[in-house]
């Protein structure tokens, strides 16, 4: 059974930290996906990640897979207020497409 | 159209009635998602379908839970004798091919079961 582990759950930084969100799985892929959700709201992609090696970013976020690892990583520089979200990291099942989803790393920046 | 676009927002049913969730995918797509959110944050893939043919049902609870994507029709979820335990926010999603793309999901339907 595929397990993805995010840690840490919750975060609580200042504005202008940075930090990295960890999340690691159990079984081989080559692809890992990380998402947003706000209170309430639905889930919005931010990064495909699709080979080993992977980095992406955009504005304050970057991303990146090491496969060999089972190791993806999203890094919040100098973060801003509008980044409170929780966090998602999800990697597809073997038998199909199904996204295993991490339990969200719930963070919160503060002034 | 460009979302995808799930009804009811919320839905509210007795124990033992019936509950029935729609999804339309975005235009285009060829696989649509179920998934099931609990306690938060907890995900749980429910179906699959690539277009009107199930993909993968690994995840469905098979006595009471059942789905359909039918040609020209928005895909459907419907659960038969809810329970208490099945309340919780239900989101459908889409994606263009399988594997590279990311699945984009809608507003998702608050099932609630009282």
């Amino acid at each position: 059974e595929l397990k993805v582990e995010q840690n840490p759950l919750f975060l609580s930084m200042q504005e202008g930290k940075n930090y990295t969100i960890y999340c690691n799985y159990s079984t081989t892929s080559d692809r890992l996906y990380w998402y947003r959700q706000d209170p309430g709201k639905s889930l919005e992609s931010l990064f495909v990640l699709l080979s080993n090696g992977a980095v992406k970013q955009e504005g304050r976020l970057m991303a990146s897979l090491d496969t060999k690892a089972r190791l993806s990583t999203l890094h919040i520089t100098a973060a801003v207020h509008d980044l409170s979200a929780t966090y998602f990291c999800a990697v597809p099942s073997n038998s199909g497409y199904a996204l295993n989803f991490g339990k969200g790393t719930s963070l919160l920046v503060t002034p | 159209g460009e979302e995808v676009a799930q009804t009811p927002k919320h839905l509210v049913r007795g124990e033992g009635q019936k509950a029935k969730l729609y999804c339309a995918p975005i235009k285009g797509h060829s696989y649509v998602f179920w998934y099931q959110q609990v306690l938060k944050n907890e995900f749980k893939f429910l179906i699959s379908f690539q277009n009107e043919n199930v993909f993968d049902e690994t995840g469905m609870p098979k006595e009471r839970f059942s789905a359909k994507c039918l040609p020209n029709s928005p895909c459907s979820l419907e659960i038969q004798a809810t329970k208490l335990e099945d309340s919780a926010v239900y989101f459908c999603a889409s994606s263009l091919t399988g594997g590279d793309q990311p699945q984009h999901f809608g507003d998702g339907t608050r099932l609630s079961i009282l």
